[in-house]
């Protein structure tokens, strides 16, 4: 069973820092590429950042960029979030989903979430 | 960026009635299109990939269709089950981008 589980967030003051975590297990984490995706209260999805396989690939929002890192360790089966000069809008129940094998730019799989909240 | 666009923003049926659901792209995006069901306080569950494949373990009573820049979903006969939050993603290019939205609401 694949299976996706989130940690790290908390509460963050406006330009601090987070790390989140994903464990992921079920499935060869290695053969996936890997995204961030994040929901405001009571908002909609935002697609936040891709990792490819192996690493060589990166992509952020816009909104995002030059603040997050995204990476992953395939030996420990673990993606990771860096969020940096965190900001209000940054508020978000944060998703890591997984890339479908067949197009992967079709989520197939999705963690439980984990909540950043980001006030002084 | 590619906008995706969907309506209605909500939506409020019965048990047993057919319920469709629209998704437009700014721009073509062939069949690129993904939908997603999330129910409150749960994470997204991905339902329908290239416009109309059926993700397995999915009900038929699920469908989507489209091409190009506009896209459906129906539900044939709603269930119980069925009562959540829908939402469209174009899987044609980075950076990915969803949809507002469609909540299904009991009548």
């Amino acid at each position: 069973e694949v299976q996706l589980v989130e940690s790290g967030g908390g509460l963050a003051q406006p330009g601090g820092s987070l790390r989140l975590s994903c464990a992921a297990s079920g499935f060869t984490f290695s053969s996936y590429t890997m995204n961030w995706v994040r929901q405001a209260p009571g908002k909609g999805l935002e697609w936040v950042s891709y990792i490819s396989h192996s690493s060589e690939n990166t992509i952020y929002a816009d909104s995002v960029k030059g603040r997050f890192t995204i990476s992953r360790d395939n030996a420990k089966n673990s993606l990771y979030l860096q969020m940096n000069t965190l900001r209000a809008e940054d508020t978000a129940v944060y998703y890591c989903a997984r890339g479908a094998a067949e197009r992967w730019e079709v989520l197939d799989y999705w963690g439980q979430g984990t909540l950043v909240t980001v006030s002084s | 960026d590619i906008q995706m666009t969907q309506s209605p923003s909500s939506v409020s049926a019965s048990v047993g009635d057919r319920v469709t659901i629209t998704c437009r792209a700014s721009q073509g995006i062939s069949s690129w299109l993904a939908w997603y069901q999330q129910k409150p306080g749960k994470a997204p569950k991905f339902l329908i990939y290239a416009a109309s494949t059926l993700q397995s373990g999915v009900p038929s009573r699920f469908s989507g269709s489209g091409s190009g820049t506009d896209f459906t979903l129906t539900i044939s006969s709603l269930q119980p089950e069925d009562f959540a939050t829908y939402y469209c993603q174009q899987a044609n290019s980075f950076p990915l981008t969803f949809g507002g939205g469609t909540k299904v609401e009991i009548k």
